[in-house]
């Protein structure tokens, strides 16, 4: 299995809901990433999980809360959204444990998020 | 705040054209400086890691270079095709994490 899986692929929320984002890859990577791209804009570091410990959190708002449950599991559970908020995110991994990754990422296609 | 650039924005070609298109980069705190193509409704996929200053990498009809020294790299498609309509990004690894420049939308007409 060489693929990272992004769930759902597309997800329409109101301001009030509670959701989450959910992304799994079995290729032992030991870094998992969640990224937000806006349309015509490079995707934008929101967090880094490195041995399933967050190592970096880009001074991300609180209603996006990332969880670790195991090495394959990466989830992003959303609260409160707001309109802007709404983008495509991209969930990442890379078989190294820090932020140094020499053989790439391996990217999911990315949920695409909407909120009204 | 680091900064990753990419050069044109968008190109349009004939099938059959070569092109190549930049990415720019500082020249300080390199580790490496990845190439992903990313077509529309799929993910983002690697197509080069290169981490020396002179490398040059080729995969079928793609090939790129690298300058550390002066912080740039070449994205080169020899013969395009249809296929190799897609969003080329560039990403600059200085360690702790990757910065994106903003990519470029190469669109090749049949």
């Amino acid at each position: 299995d060489t693929e990272v899986t992004q769930t759902p692929k597309h997800l329409v929320m109101g301001m009030t809901n509670k959701k989450s984002l959910k992304c799994e890859q079995h290729m032992g990577h030991r870094a998992m990433y969640w990224y937000k791209q806006k349309a015509k804009k490079p995707p934008e570091l929101m967090f880094v999980y490195s041995y399933e410990k967050l190592s970096i959190n880009e001074s991300v708002p609180s209603r996006f809360s990332p969880e670790c449950p195991n090495s394959s599991l990466l989830n992003l559970h959303l609260h409160a959204l707001q309109p802007e908020d709404s983008a495509l995110y991209l969930c990442a991994s890379s078989q190294e444990g820090t932020g140094r990754t020499p053989y790439g990422y391996t990217f999911g296609s990315g949920t695409r998020l909407t909120v009204v | 705040i680091l900064n990753v650039e990419q050069s044109p924005q968008s190109l349009h070609v004939q099938e059959g054209d070569s092109t190549n298109f930049t990415c720019s980069f500082p020249s300080s705190n390199f580790y490496a400086l990845h190439w992903y193509r990313w077509e529309t409704a799929k993910s983002p996929e690697a197509l080069f890691v290169m981490t020396l200053n002179g490398d040059e990498k080729k995969k079928g009809r793609i090939s790129a270079t690298l300058n550390t020294k002066e912080g740039y790299s070449y994205l080169y498609i020899k013969g395009s095709q249809p296929e190799d309509s897609a969003t080329y990004l560039c990403a600059f690894d200085y360690g702790q994490n990757f910065v994106f420049g903003p990519g470029t939308r190469l669109s090749v007409l049949p």
